[in-house]
């Protein structure tokens, strides 16, 4: 299972980082780790894609890497817009990818 | 500007079949760049991979859904469609068409809304 934290909180104008770990081992590039901001009641957005790319449109406050064994999506100096679900996919091979169970963030 | 959009009902009775489509709109489902995705996410849970159709009608199946589960496409119609059989309450979900990037990237690059489907008497 690809795994998040649940919940985040950070202050405006904070730095928050959400990662999203693999229970089976190492999250590395050859999963192509990518992330989503996904409003309530709204179709998701792609943040970030192969890792580190933004995805065009968005903000370089939000910046993607790898942190010792797992992805991870950094938000530097957050705004209050940036409060939503964030949800990380992993490729694992023949066209398919699982899904990270989200991570509630929280801008106050 | 392509959009997907899903359809389809938001309510069905148990053990009888859920029939969803998605329609690309403003762009052709013609493509070898891209698989079509079936993607859900059930009350309280994380999303969950349904399904994924290529272009030529080739389809993968969560395993876990394999036996409930077909996909198909219809490309002059710019629409993907999933029929689930069988359905419980566990089926209950929102139910999202997603098209992923298959030229080295890997990712999803466009999603619908989502559509409601609750599984109910």
């Amino acid at each position: 299972a690809v795994t998040q934290e649940p919940s985040f909180s950070v202050s405006p104008g904070g730095t928050v980082t959400l990662t999203c770990g693999f229970n089976s081992g190492s999250v590395s590039t050859t999963h192509f780790p990518s992330w989503y901001q996904q409003p309530p009641g709204q179709a998701p957005r792609t943040v970030i894609y192969n890792t580190d790319t933004r995805s065009p449109g968005v903000p370089d406050r939000f910046s993607g890497s790898i942190l010792g064994n797992k992805a991870a999506l950094t938000i530097t100096g957050a705004q209050t817009e940036d409060e939503s679900d964030y949800f990380c996919v992993l490729y694992m091979g023949n066209g398919i990818s699982m899904f990270g169970g989200g991570t509630k963030l929280t801008v106050l | 500007q392509v959009q997907l959009l899903e359809s389809g009902p938001g309510l069905v009775k148990p053990s009888e079949t859920l029939s969803l489509t998605c329609t690309v709109s403003g762009g052709s489902i013609n493509s070898g760049a891209f698989y079509w995705y079936w993607v859900r996410q059930r009350p309280g849970n994380g999303l969950e991979w349904v399904g994924y159709i290529f272009y030529s009608g080739t389809a993968y199946y969560n395993p876990s859904l394999k036996s409930r589960l077909s996909m198909s496409v219809d490309t002059s119609k710019t629409q993907f469609s999933l029929r689930l059989n069988s359905v419980t309450a566990a089926d209950t979900a929102t139910y999202f068409c997603a098209r992923q990037v298959t030229t080295g990237d890997w990712f999803f690059d466009l999603w619908g809304r989502g559509t409601q489907v609750d599984v109910a008497t």
